[in-house]
């Protein structure tokens, strides 16, 4: 089945530098990917809608200059943490719509720890 | 505001019984709710979507509901079995009029004792 991967899996950084996470769907094109967060013991809160040749549309209180999305192709969208502090660390995931369009698929995940 | 609530952070269920899971919401006419189960550590996998003029939808051993009246959807777990212990989420299809654009409940950690 349809498969969205991330890299990295785990990164840790020091505060003030930036990160940039990879999400890419593998066996099917995705013109619209989604980017969420999730802090210990609360649930996916979507940050940003990530479309394929235009920019990001950000959701309330996230701020676009501080999250970089780029979608460069139908099967890769990039979100770069810039100037990245230590209340940045959180798991970052990213999906994408199936293709059969029931359901999105979920990436794996991408563990940011800020020190 | 929108708000989403799934009936308990944590349920402890007997291998073999029937799990149930509740997930309510306000302020929101969503037209498809979706459930997912996240593993410790991983992204979620999707499970179900039913359609707001659809009442019940099954898929082997899971059972969904969807009320829009009662704004409120019911997940059934048959014949539970230890490997479905994970956390249940409930999510809204729909979020500010786009199709696809989720937005997520609160989650309930299911564990199946053997």
């Amino acid at each position: 089945g349809a498969v969205v991967s991330q890299h990295p899996s785990r990164v840790i950084c020091k505060s003030g530098t930036s990160v940039k996470i990879e999400c890419r769907s593998l066996d099917f094109q995705a013109t619209t990917m989604f980017w969420y967060r999730q802090f210990p013991k609360q649930s996916l809160m979507l940050m940003a809608t990530s479309n394929e040749g235009s920019k990001a549309t950000y959701e309330q209180g996230v701020e676009k200059d501080k999250f970089l999305i780029n979608h460069a192709s139908l099967t890769l969208s990039t979100l770069t943490v810039t100037s990245a502090h230590p209340e940045d660390s959180s798991f970052y995931i990213c999906s994408a719509r199936s293709p059969s369009g029931t359901g999105q698929y979920f990436g794996p995940g991408t563990r940011l720890t800020v020190t | 505001s929108q708000k989403i609530e799934q009936n308990s952070e944590a349920l402890n269920i007997q291998e073999g019984k029937t799990a149930t899971l509740t997930c309510n919401y306000t302020n929101y006419s969503p037209a498809y709710l979706q459930w997912y189960r996240q593993d410790p550590g991983r992204g979620p996998v999707f499970l179900l979507l039913i359609r707001e003029n659809e009442k019940e939808k099954r898929k082997e051993r899971l059972k969904v509901t969807f009320d829009t009246t009662l704004k409120q959807s019911l997940f059934h777990i048959t014949a539970s079995q230890p490997a479905d212990s994970a956390t249940y989420l409930c999510a809204l299809d729909g979020y500010g009029g786009a199709t696809n654009k989720l937005i997520f409940g609160t989650g309930t950690l299911l564990a199946v004792q053997p």
